[in-house]
């Protein structure tokens, strides 16, 4: 499975878009770019999933350059509830093998 | 749906004592996981089941862990005997294959600590 390089911490204000960029430069062809958001005492949760080009839900947006050796999640207008650690995870849709990484703190200020 | 129900959410033991977590997965969902989790190792996979049956064991610390399936809608996971060093929030997750969707829907977690 391929390895994902995160940041350790991100610090941001309210109403501020924040953008997470994972490495992943050993992606293989059939895999995917899962993001999993998790707050403290809670199970991760899936935020989005992205093979190519740009994916948008009611949470966020995941963009993935052409070449698929990285992608940014973006999160628009963050507010306080959306401090958790944020989890890049790269996979094969049908392995149900996922590697969580030490993923990303964010932490949003007022 | 109520979501994946683990119990309990907490337990404390003594070191040598046996341990049950449970795991309620949501209906209809195939796939079956178990997570650890820890600040030094962070979220580990230790098993997941297909349709009840063990697909892969190989994150199962030792041989002090043990987990079964034994109907589709009930999981355990037992420690035994328990270590201080298995102290850790233990999560159980559920998924089905629908399309290309790779989502996991994980439980409240059961938080360990082994005295």
């Amino acid at each position: 499975l391929a390895k994902t390089t995160q940041p350790i911490s991100m610090d941001s204000y309210e109403g501020q878009e924040v953008n997470i960029t994972c490495s992943h430069n050993n992606i293989a062809t059939n895999d995917y770019i899962t993001w999993y958001q998790q707050f403290p005492s809670q199970g991760p949760r899936f935020i989005i999933q992205g093979y190519k080009t740009k994916v948008t839900n009611e949470v966020a947006s995941l963009f993935i350059p052409a070449d698929r050796k990285s992608s940014t999640l973006s999160l628009p207008r963050v507010s306080l509830s959306d401090t958790a650690v944020y989890y890049c995870l790269v996979g094969e849709d049908s392995s149900y093998k996922l590697i969580f990484g030490s993923g990303t703190r964010l932490l949003v200020r007022p | 749906d109520a979501g994946v129900i683990q119990s309990p959410r907490h337990e404390v033991t003594e070191m040598g004592q046996e341990v049950t977590l449970r795991c309620k997965p949501i209906s209809g969902h195939d796939y079956l996981f178990w997570y650890r989790q820890t600040m030094m190792r962070g979220l580990e996979l230790l098993i997941y089941f297909n349709n009840n049956v063990p697909i892969d064991d190989s994150g199962m610390p030792e041989d002090r862990f043990s987990a079964k399936m034994p109907n589709a809608s009930f999981s355990n996971l037992k420690i035994q005997p328990s270590e201080p060093r298995d102290s850790a929030v233990y999560f159980c997750a559920s998924s089905s294959l629908m399309g290309k969707t790779d989502t996991q829907y994980f439980g409240p977690g059961t938080r360990l600590t082994v005295l």
